[in-house]
């Protein structure tokens, strides 16, 4: 069973541009995550969606971040314009539903290098 | 004060040395706990469930102490193959649900 797929893996962009990731998760799984994370730091939740419902976006900077899973299948997290300060990884996540046992299973994430 | 806090780190052991790691949360209402696993430029991966009565799976065993609002992931006979980053992650349900990561703790071992 294929995992949860983000593309691209990595990306260098000057800032002030646009920049998107696109996430697929596995496939079944009706929650998704989107994280964003600092060297040194855990991941720290930027959105989460059940089905195609945005229910957490409380830590999304929405002046420039915004996201869309309008199948409530994959999703895409967008930057503009994009500062110096959102070089990090991003990290997409699944799981089946919103129940806190739930295992979240984890892309490669899209490593954004902003210049 | 962070909600998830875990040791700092990093920490150098020798193979076969035994390491344990704390970790804290500040929430109450706090209900599923975890350890996850990175690896150096890779994803967190789960390593296991924390359950209140503790918990063992192989070399690795966890504890929670909900008095104490403090879990810990304790490694016996550590093997090369355990240099990580290993997180401890917190769940919660406060009206909405809400998975909080710690800033994880780096582990190397050193043959």
């Amino acid at each position: 069973e294929a995992g949860v797929v983000q593309s691209p893996r990595y990306k260098i962009i000057e800032k002030k541009q646009p920049v998107a990731f696109w996430c697929n998760p596995i496939s079944g799984h009706n929650t998704l995550y989107w994280y964003l994370q600092n060297l040194g730091q855990g991941p720290e939740l930027l959105i989460r969606y059940e089905n195609e419902e945005a229910v957490d976006d409380s830590q999304l900077p929405k002046d420039r971040f915004s996201a869309e899973r309008l199948k409530g299948v994959d999703s895409t997290l967008k930057i503009q314009p994009a500062e110096l300060g959102d070089s990090a990884v991003y990290l997409c996540a699944s799981s089946w539903d919103r129940e806190t046992h739930n295992e979240q299973f984890f892309g490669p994430g899209t490593r954004l290098t902003v210049l | 004060r962070k909600e998830v806090e875990q040791d700092p780190g990093p920490f150098n052991v020798p193979e076969g040395a035994t390491v344990a790691f704390n970790c804290t949360y500040s929430n109450s209402a706090s209900q599923s706990f975890f350890w996850y696993r990175q690896d150096c430029r890779k994803e967190p991966k789960l390593l296991m469930s924390v359950y209140s009565s503790g918990n063992e799976d192989g070399r690795f065993t966890a504890q929670l102490n909900r008095a104490s609002q403090y879990i810990s992931l304790l490694i016996r006979d550590s093997k090369l193959s355990d240099s990580a980053t290993y997180l401890c992650v917190v769940k919660l349900n406060t009206g909405g649900f809400k998975t909080i990561f710690g800033a994880g703790t780096r582990l190397f071992v050193k043959a």
